[in-house]
């Protein structure tokens, strides 16, 4: 059964602050790991990584995958309080498996 | 576009009253999805489609029925409800993974109440 995990399960930080979100992934015949942010609605995507070394960034986020150790980490430099959300990370599989599974995800609070 | 929608926003039930919930997208997404997402446990997998016509079960399929007789329509009915239900229902799409992408586009939710 395909798994996903991500730590830490909440974290709390002040504003300015970096910080580092990780996923770790046993996805059979894995493709893609993708990065959604949740406020108070629906999940919006962030980022979809499918080769290991190469950072994808989006302003102050970003993210790389580690196809050999099966994680991924999320960056978010000088946070601010618009950051604070549920980060949610999912795994996808090659085709004939169309399904994600995903991450309980990171509870960020970022304090003023 | 409007994405991804859903119906209703919100809707309280009795325990063995049936109801259906309704996603459409207008993105020309062959695939779609129903997650429902509960305190601690995230996203879990409830049906999903491939295709007009198709379905399958995901994680937690029991107590659910769907169908997808339009392919920009994906319903999800509950035939008879239980408390154990409650929870937000959230329909997603994406592209066939012939187009190289697994991006799930979500719609905004329906937070359904069971007493």
């Amino acid at each position: 059964e395909d798994k996903v995990v991500q730590s830490p399960l909440s974290l709390v930080v002040h504003e300015g602050d970096t910080v580092t979100l990780n996923c770790s992934y046993e996805v059979t015949n894995f493709r893609s790991l993708l990065w959604y942010k949740q406020e108070k609605k629906a999940p919006t995507f962030l980022f979809m990584l499918t080769s290991s070394g190469i950072e994808k960034k989006s302003g102050r986020l970003s993210s790389i995958l580690d196809k050999k150790e099966l994680f991924s980490i999320l960056n978010i430099t000088a946070t601010q309080t618009g950051d604070s959300a549920v980060y949610l990370c999912a795994g996808g599989a090659n085709f004939g498996n169309e399904k994600l599974t995903f991450g309980t995800g990171t509870r960020l609070t970022i304090i003023p | 576009n409007a994405g991804v929608t859903q119906t209703p926003k919100f809707r309280v039930l009795k325990t063995g009253q049936s109801m259906t919930l309704l996603c459409a997208q207008d993105m020309n997404h062959e695939y779609m999805y129903w997650y429902r997402q509960d305190p601690g446990m995230g996203l879990r997998l409830i049906h999903y489609s491939v295709g007009e016509g198709t379905t399958a079960k995901g994680e937690v399929p029991d107590g659910y029925n769907v169908s997808r007789l339009k392919k920009q329509n994906f319903l999800l009915g509950l035939e008879s409800a239980a408390p154990s239900q409650t929870s937000v229902y959230f329909c997603a799409s994406s592209y066939s993974r012939t187009k190289k992408t697994d991006t799930q586009y979500f719609g905004p939710g329906t937070r359904l109440t069971v007493l």
